[in-house]
């Protein structure tokens, strides 16, 4: 089961809006709506942003989205935070028949 | 507040073993799918093992299968990896996290215990 591809980095200034995509296949993200994306700090836990594609956890500001076509999956930072600097990884359930669960290849966003 | 506190990394050597705990608080453990994540400092988590809320069902990735055993002790709200075989490439940080099913997502992660692999 190979990774899902995300871009290595993106980076946007303070109130820009900056979207990272997520591409797998047809039978990780685009068989089923269990996307999930976590932001990473060094030493820290990593953070549930975003659940099944577009559901935001109590307490992640409105400013983080998420969406999906076909096979590709994408979180939209909006208003970009100097906080929001850290990296992000998105998660797929790829179904009993592989792996089970994949995830990206994570993508550092750097606040200008 | 959901607590998950990994211990019981640190320095082995090529082939030897080390056992992870994981222990869980702020919820009711004995109801969660539990999983182990890992991360290589700079590269993207890897999907470990899981567990299943009875401890009867369990899955690995295929790069740890027949080395690693998940277990958990719902009387003591604590997640295990047993880490046998150990190679260079399992050099990482092991997070432990609670899997919503209905969802399928990771809810809480720990902080993460470094695993370092020496030859």
């Amino acid at each position: 089961q190979s990774a899902l591809t995300q871009p290595r980095s993106v980076s946007g200034s303070p109130g820009q809006s900056v979207a990272i995509s997520c591409t797998g296949t047809s039978i990780d993200v685009g068989a089923y709506n269990y996307v999930s994306w976590y932001q990473l700090h060094p030493g820290k836990a990593p953070k549930l942003i975003i659940y099944a594609v577009n559901r935001r956890p109590s307490g992640v500001p409105d400013r983080f989205s998420g969406s999906k076509s076909g096979n590709t999956a994408s979180l939209t930072i909006s208003g970009l935070q100097a906080e929001d600097e850290a990296d992000y990884c998105c998660f797929s359930y790829a179904g009993s028949s592989t792996s089970f669960y994949v995830f990206g290849t994570g993508t550092r966003v750097s606040v200008l | 507040e959901v607590q998950l506190v990994e211990s019981g990394g640190g320095l082995v050597q090529l082939g030897g073993s080390l056992r992870l705990s994981c222990a869980a608080s702020g919820f009711t453990f004995s109801s969660y799918w539990m999983n182990w994540v890992r991360q290589v400092p700079g590269e993207g988590l890897v999907w470990v093992s899981r567990i299943n809320s009875d401890g009867r069902r369990t899955n690995y990735a295929d790069s740890v299968k027949g080395r690693f055993t998940i277990s958990r002790d719902n009387a003591k709200n604590t997640l295990y990896l047993q880490m046998n075989s150990l190679r260079a490439e399992d050099t990482a940080v092991y997070y432990c996290a609670n899997y919503v099913e209905g969802t399928a997502h990771f809810d809480s992660w720990g902080q993460g215990t470094l695993v370092t692999v020496s030859s």
